[in-house]
């Protein structure tokens, strides 16, 4: 199955800071989620983006399919946006795969 | 709320016993994956089901078994537990056999 490596791996920010989270794939997705798991556990949904741009509030979110990258940006980081955030895919086989995540705290 | 469901929330065992999790999807989706959430090995996806056939098969244990129904709804089914199987189980739900998935609230097991 294909590999998914995210960065950085932590994340420590003060509110009101801007951030961005990286997601590689070793390689071609069919079908790119971001997800954030909030501290109670829950798996959010951010965005569904196999390519291009997407924009939800302060969120946004681009997929380089050829290039095989996505791009997660946190603008004005809030308090509730501390969790960890995962990216996933499947490739050719199906499998879907979850990177080990990008775990961010934001401090007021 | 996804609109996926997955009771129980929490179940607590013993080493050598057989427990089931079962998980109803969002309305219209026809296809159903169970994954593993562990702090060691990350979130590992098990199995998936297409409305009522195995679709795709992950880094699923032989003591491990899963099903769909005609009304869609899937059990897993974890024998034999032991303490590593200890972890958080979620159910996730998509419309087809390669969508964007919707996640349950998950089920943490605690295996003693």
């Amino acid at each position: 199955g294909i590999q998914v490596e995210q960065s950085p791996p932590d994340l420590i920010l003060q509110e009101g800071a801007n951030s961005t989270l990286r997601c590689n794939f070793s390689d071609s997705v069919n079908n790119l989620q971001w997800f954030h798991q909030n501290p109670w556990g829950q798996l959010i949904n951010l965005f569904y983006i196999p390519s291009g741009t997407k924009q939800n509030g302060r969120l946004s979110a681009t997929t380089v399919a050829t290039e095989r990258y996505s791009l997660l940006y946190i603008s004005s980081s809030q308090t509730t946006d501390s969790g960890v955030y995962f990216c996933a895919g499947s490739g050719g086989s199906y499998i879907p795969t979850f990177g080990r995540g990008t775990s961010l705290i934001v401090h007021p | 709320d996804s609109g996926v469901t997955q009771t129980p929330k929490h179940l607590i065992t013993a080493t050598g016993q057989r427990v089931t999790l079962r998980c109803s999807p969002r309305s219209g989706d026809l296809s159903v994956y169970w994954y593993q959430q562990s702090l060691d090995q990350g979130l590992q996806f098990l199995i998936q089901y297409y409305n009522g056939e195995e679709r795709a098969k992950g880094n699923i244990l032989e003591r491990f078994s899963a099903q769909q129904f005609p009304d869609l709804h899937s059990e897993l089914n974890l024998s034999s537990l032991e303490l590593g199987d200890s972890a958080l189980y979620f159910c996730a739900s998509s419309v087809g056999q390669v969508n964007e998935q919707f996640f349950g609230p998950g089920t943490r097991l605690t295996v003693l």
